[in-house]
């Protein structure tokens, strides 16, 4: 089964500083998908951000940008430029090929303080 | 496009009741996911519909049901409800062989 860990319950950040969020996984599949999903308080989770494993170059989307580590399967966020609009909670999370059911980790709440 | 969206937004039961949340796909979409997220944790997989099928389930008692209908719209049942199954149902939709999975806004369940 796979597991995913996310060490940081709670990170702030300075507007228009950067952060980086952690996460941790565990798995024996060779090929997956790794997503960062961001859940503000009005609820919907947002994809952020996603990574395949077979691909070596980390994901980037604005002002989100990832650090994929696959021997030491560690999967960091980093915020660039920091936004108010960034406040929510930050879920890391892990899929096997196929569709098949995302695996959360428990979160990341990130506040960004003007 | 119409996005992922669930319905009712709130919800209010007692223990011992039953209870039936709703969510429509995201217009294309087959495969409909139902998660079930506690507060202060991240979601947990309910089960999986695709095409009418259940495809897969997650560590929930069969007391947690669902169906999915031909326009691929998706209901999940809970029976006999308990205090512990209060949380934030969230539902995602996806084209079945495609990875992105795309939420709706959820439902807020309270048990009493």
């Amino acid at each position: 089964a796979q597991t995913v860990t996310q060490s940081q319950p709670e990170m702030s950040v300075q507007e228009a500083e950067t952060v980086t969020l952690s996460c941790t996984y565990d798995t024996s599949e060779n090929n997956y998908y790794l997503f960062w999903y961001k859940q503000p308080p009005s609820r919907q989770m947002i994809l952020v951000i996603r990574q395949e494993a077979y691909k070596q170059q980390n994901a980037t989307e604005n002002r989100f940008s990832v650090n994929f580590q696959k021997a030491a399967k560690s999967f960091s966020l980093k915020i660039s430029d920091s936004q108010l609009g960034d406040t929510a909670m930050y879920f890391c999370a892990f899929m096997k090929l196929g569709n098949t059911p995302l695996v959360f980790g428990k979160g990341t709440r990130l506040s960004v303080i003007a | 496009e119409t996005g992922v969206t669930q319905s009712p937004t709130h919800l209010i039961k007692t223990r011992g009741q039953q209870v039936t949340l709703r969510c429509s796909s995201q217009s294309g979409h087959n495969t409909v996911s139902w998660y079930q997220q506690a507060l202060g944790q991240g979601p947990q997989f309910i089960f999986q519909y695709y095409r009418e099928e259940e495809n897969g389930r997650g560590n929930f008692p069969p007391r947690f049901s669902g169906l999915q209908f031909p326009n691929y719209s998706s209901e999940l049942n809970v029976n006999a409800l308990e205090l512990d199954d209060s949380a934030l149902y969230l539902c995602a939709s996806s084209l079945a062989r495609d990875y992105e999975q795309y939420f709706g806004p959820g439902t807020r369940l309270t048990v009493t």
